[in-house]
């Protein structure tokens, strides 16, 4: 079975531009949550979605928001990059909001 | 959501288990004990979950001291593929809601030949 994918691997942007990354959940699981992982660190939690809805928001700024399509796949979106935006970010699918969490192997964006 | 404390690291021969303790003095009676690892550069990988009862799956087993103040995950055989950094987290869980997953520093184990 295919666990969580995400896309893309690598990227690269400048500060002040605008990057969408893309996660597609395991087939069957509802909800998809995001995360942003500074390197050194654990994964820090920014969003969780059920059912095309926001559940939950960790403590980052408005420049970051996120979607979730019918088909249960994810978009997150970061605007006005700044260098510390560079870090993994990780999606992570679960069938429901309380179930545990499966993650995908993480889009690594460096902001130059 | 309570917080967990961990070691930063340890080491654990190959063959041998390696026993990996987590405080988590303020859990709430709601708060399950889970545990997840992460390989370098990979995404965290889920291992076990459980409440007050002790757990077992392929890959682990999780012990939970009765006032449920600690717990112990416990890999039998550790083997080379075992190195890795182990989040333990508690998390409320209800049917209805959402329960945010807060990952600390972690333990860094390296399985040694």
């Amino acid at each position: 079975d295919a666990g969580v994918t995400q896309s893309p691997t690598h990227l690269i942007k400048t500060r002040g531009q605008h990057v969408t990354l893309r996660c597609s959940p395991i087939s069957g699981h509802k909800s998809v949550s995001w995360y942003q992982q500074v390197l050194g660190q654990g994964p820090q939690f920014i969003f969780q979605y059920y059912e095309k809805e926001e559940r939950g928001r960790g403590n980052f700024p408005d420049r970051f928001s996120a979607r979730q399509f019918p088909n249960y796949s994810s978009e997150l979106n970061v605007n006005a990059l700044l260098l510390g935006d560079s870090a993994l970010y990780l999606c992570a699918s679960s069938l429901s909001l309380s179930y545990e969490q499966y993650f995908g192997p993480g889009t690594r964006l460096t902001v130059t | 959501d309570a917080k967990t404390t961990q070691p930063p690291s340890m080491d654990c021969a190959e063959g041998r288990a390696a026993n990996l303790p987590c405080n988590h003095s303020t859990i709430s009676g709601n708060e399950y004990v889970y545990w997840y690892r992460q390989i370098h550069s990979q995404g965290p990988q889920y291992i076990i979950h459980g409440l007050k009862n002790n757990e077992t799956n392929e890959m682990a087993s999780l012990i939970i001291t009765e006032d449920r103040k600690s717990s112990t995950l416990i890999l039998p055989h550790a083997t080379l593929r075992d190195t890795a950094v182990y989040y333990c987290i508690v998390r409320v869980v209800k049917t209805d809601s959402w329960g945010k997953f807060q990952f600390g520093a972690g333990t860094q184990v390296v399985v040694t030949p």
